[in-house]
């Protein structure tokens, strides 16, 4: 079975600072990892995705995410946050084969201006 | 390209009312996943469907849910009887099969489903 851990369920930072989102993984089988992100009222939209074709994943609005083998980790970066990016952050993982994908709690990101 | 499409947006309701949530998938999509959102329990799958054929209800909490779907462009999500501890918001996600699991889920707005 698989499973992701998000630590901390809020983070705050400063508008202009580093965005780190924490994400760590359990899979049986080499896994697909996910990065979704929800709005206020809306539903989860994909910020990217690692299929094992590249390491290092760069998605929308400026993020990215590094696949760790070693650490069971896939971490979520932007280097500079902006106030647009206050939204809740979900880590999701599929073992493949089609079987369900598992969220993370989600991680609610505050950006002080 | 239309989204996922969920109605009603909003469903207030008197507890022991029956109450049904629609879903639209996104067309050509082979999945279908309906999910439970609360402050306390985070997202919760309830079931999905692959080529309109319920795959997995584990997560559906008791026989008060039930979910059909019966055409490719369709589905139900039905509380009968609802009690005020199923208010939560409920989404609905299509994906595509295909690289064996690696296809995103493209997620509706959700109903916010209140029970009094």
């Amino acid at each position: 079975a698989q499973s992701v851990t998000q630590l901390g369920s809020h983070v705050s930072v400063s508008e202009g600072a580093l965005v780190l989102l924490r994400c760590n993984y359990s899979s049986s089988v080499p896994p697909y990892l996910f990065w979704y992100v929800q709005y206020p009222n809306q539903g989860l939209q994909l910020l990217l995705k690692y299929t094992s074709a590249a390491t290092l994943v760069k998605g929308i609005n400026g993020f990215e995410a590094e696949f760790k083998k070693s650490e069971t980790s896939f971490h979520l970066t932007k280097p500079s946050a902006h106030m647009s990016d206050a939204a809740e952050y979900f880590c999701a993982v599929s073992p493949g084969g089609y079987q369900k994908v598992t969220f993370g709690i989600g991680t609610k990101l505050q950006v002080i201006p | 390209d239309a989204g996922v499409i969920q109605s009603p947006r909003h469903e207030v309701t008197e507890m022991g009312q029956e109450v049904t949530l629609r879903c639209k998938p996104i067309s050509g999509h082979d999945y279908l996943f309906w999910y439970r959102q609360t402050m306390m329990r985070g997202l919760e799958l309830l079931i999905y469907f692959n080529n309109n054929v319920p795959i997995d209800d584990s997560g559906m909490p008791e026989d008060r849910f039930s979910a059909k779907m019966p055409n490719a462009s369709f589905s139900t999500l039905k509380i009968q009887p609802s009690e005020p501890r199923d208010s939560a918001v409920y989404f609905c996600a299509s994906s595509l099969v295909g690289g064996g699991g690696n296809q995103p889920q493209h997620f509706g707005d959700g109903t916010r489903l209140s029970i009094l």
